[in-house]
């Protein structure tokens, strides 16, 4: 079946260091790639995508690019900031020809401290 | 994007009772999908509710357990019966769009059994 793993957290920096929290998964076919981002108090809200091998997602600084070679969809931003303190979770969808759910790995807890 | 509204955004009930989550969209869609997330852990998706069909469960998850609705384009309901303290959780709904991969999500319901 399909899976989603990601870097175990909490993962905890200073302000302006540079974020990297990694992602693999395991899927049949081509799926899509999320990352979604739970700031505290808040919902879940999507943060960026990728649809097909070796696209680029990017949003709020953050980006995260699709490899089919090694099966990854790292998120990076090149300076964090105190705000940015949040759950992130990477996610998957397989639409094998019906309407299908996501499938999310176990999230990373970051904070970023001033 | 898609504002969805949950109620009851919190409950607490006793072992053996059974809690109905409404969610509600501002505007159609095809699909709408439940999450549940247990303390400290990932989203994992109950069933997808297509309008004017069964919903479609997940391995793990049952019709009897958690019996969904979807009477209309915009609207869905989740019960959880015969609760145990096991079902605490944040119950998420979501919804895409016709056509897109993108899944949007409610602010969810957290449940404690007691």
């Amino acid at each position: 079946g399909n899976s989603v793993t990601q870097m175990e957290g909490p993962v905890t920096l200073s302000e302006e260091a540079f974020l990297t929290i990694n992602c693999t998964y395991t899927a049949t076919g081509y799926p899509s790639l999320f990352w979604y981002v739970q700031y505290p108090g808040e919902g879940l809200q999507l943060l960026l995508k990728a649809t097909k091998a070796d696209d680029k997602g990017s949003n709020k600084g953050f980006e995260a690019t699709y490899r089919k070679e090694t099966t990854s969809f790292h998120l990076e931003k090149g300076s964090v900031q105190v705000s940015d303190s949040a759950v992130y979770f990477c996610a998957l969808l397989y639409s094998g020809g019906g309407a299908d759910g996501l499938t999310f790995g176990k999230g990373t807890h970051l904070i970023i401290q001033p | 994007s898609a504002v969805i509204s949950q109620k009851p955004s919190r409950d607490i009930c006793q072992r053996g009772t059974s809690l109905t989550i409404q969610c509600q969209v501002d505007s159609q869609v095809t699909m709408m999908f439940w999450y549940r997330q247990q303390p400290g852990q990932s989203l994992t998706l109950i069933a997808t509710a297509n309008q004017g069909s069964e919903a479609t469960y997940e391995s793990g998850f049952v019709i009897d357990k958690f019996p969904i609705s979807r009477p209309n384009l915009t609207f869905s309901t989740l019960t959880v019966s015969n609760m145990s303290p096991e079902d605490s959780s944040i119950y998420l709904c979501s919804v895409d769009r016709a056509g897109g991969d993108e899944q949007y999500f409610g602010p969810g319901t957290r449940l404690t059994v007691t």
